[in-house]
C-alpha cells in the first residue's frame, strides 16, 4: 500500500537532547512537508522541499533542521534551540514540485513530549 | 501575503442537523487553489476536496457540499444530515498555482472542531 509514515507515534525527551523524526514516503511525490500543530491551533509549516537536495524554511523553522537526500525521505531533527518543542509534528507529500495544484497526503503524525 | 480565517472555533450539533463550515481567504494572486481536509482524532489528515480560483460551481459529493464564492473571498463547507463519524477537526487551505519556491505551499486556516452528538 502507497502512503507516508512516521515513526514513532509517541516519542518522549529530555530538555536538551536533539531528535530525529521520521518520514518515509512511497508514492514517488517530489515535494515533502513539516508540520508543526499546537492544541487547538491550525497547521504550522517547519520546512519544505521541492525536489532531492533541496529544502527551504517555511515560517518557523527556527530550531529545526531537515535534509532531503533520498526522494522518499524527508527526516526532521528538533534540536535543542526549539524552545517549546512538545507538539504534534505532521509530514506530507505531494506530486508537483512546485505547482499549488496537487493535494497533500498527510502520515499519521508523531506526538512529541520535550520535559 | 496568503491568510486564511476560519472564524468557527467549535461546533456542536446534534446527528441528522445540518451544518455549514466557514471559510474566509485573502490572497493576492488571481490564480489560486483552495482545500478542504478533515482531521479524525486520530490525527491524520484527509484530503476532502480542491478548487480551482476560476471555477465557481458548486460541488456536491454525497452528504458533502461547496459553495465558493470569489466576490466574498469565501469558500463554505456544508455537511447535510450530519452523522457522528463527521466528528472531526476539518482545515480550510489556500495554495499559489504556481511558485518557484511557493507554489506548492498550503497556508492553513486554524480549523474548526465539529461535534456531532448522537
Amino acid at each position: 500500500d502507497g502512503g507516508i509514515t512516521q515513526s514513532p507515534k509517541y516519542l518522549f525527551r529530555k530538555e536538551g537532547q536533539n531528535v530525529t523524526l521520521s518520514c518515509e514516503q512511497n508514492l514517488n511525490h517530489d515535494a515533502m512537508y513539516w508540520y508543526r500543530q499546537d492544541p487547538g491551533q491550525g497547521l504550522r509549516l517547519i520546512y519544505y522541499s521541492q525536489i532531492v537536495n533541496d529544502f527551504q524554511k517555511g515560517d518557523i523553522a527556527e530550531g529545526y533542521s531537515v535534509s532531503r537526500e533520498k526522494k522518499e525521505s524527508f527526516p526532521l531533527t528538533v534540536t535543542s534551540a526549539q524552545k517549546n518543542p512538545t507538539a504534534f509534528y505532521l509530514c506530507a507529500s505531494s506530486i508537483g514540485g512546485t505547482s499549488g495544484f496537487y493535494e497533500q497526503y498527510f502520515g499519521p503524525g508523531t506526538r512529541l513530549t520535550v520535559t | 501575503a496568503q491568510k486564511v480565517t476560519q472564524a468557527q472555533t467549535e461546533i456542536s450539533v446534534v446527528e441528522k442537523e445540518d451544518v455549514t463550515l466557514d471559510c474566509v481567504y485573502e490572497t493576492r494572486d488571481t490564480t489560486y487553489y483552495l482545500f478542504w481536509y478533515k482531521q479524525p482524532p486520530s490525527g491524520e489528515l484527509v484530503f476532502l476536496i480542491r478548487r480551482n480560483s476560476f471555477d465557481e460551481q458548486n460541488e456536491i459529493s454525497g452528504r458533502y457540499s461547496w459553495n465558493f464564492q470569489k466576490s466574498t473571498s469565501s469558500f463554505n463547507f456544508t455537511i447535510t444530515a450530519s452523522q457522528v463519524v463527521d466528528s472531526a477537526v476539518y482545515f480550510c487551505a489556500l495554495s499559489e498555482a504556481e511558485g518557484e519556491t511557493s507554489g506548492s505551499r498550503l497556508t492553513f486556516g486554524e480549523g474548526t472542531q465539529l461535534t456531532v452528538n448522537p
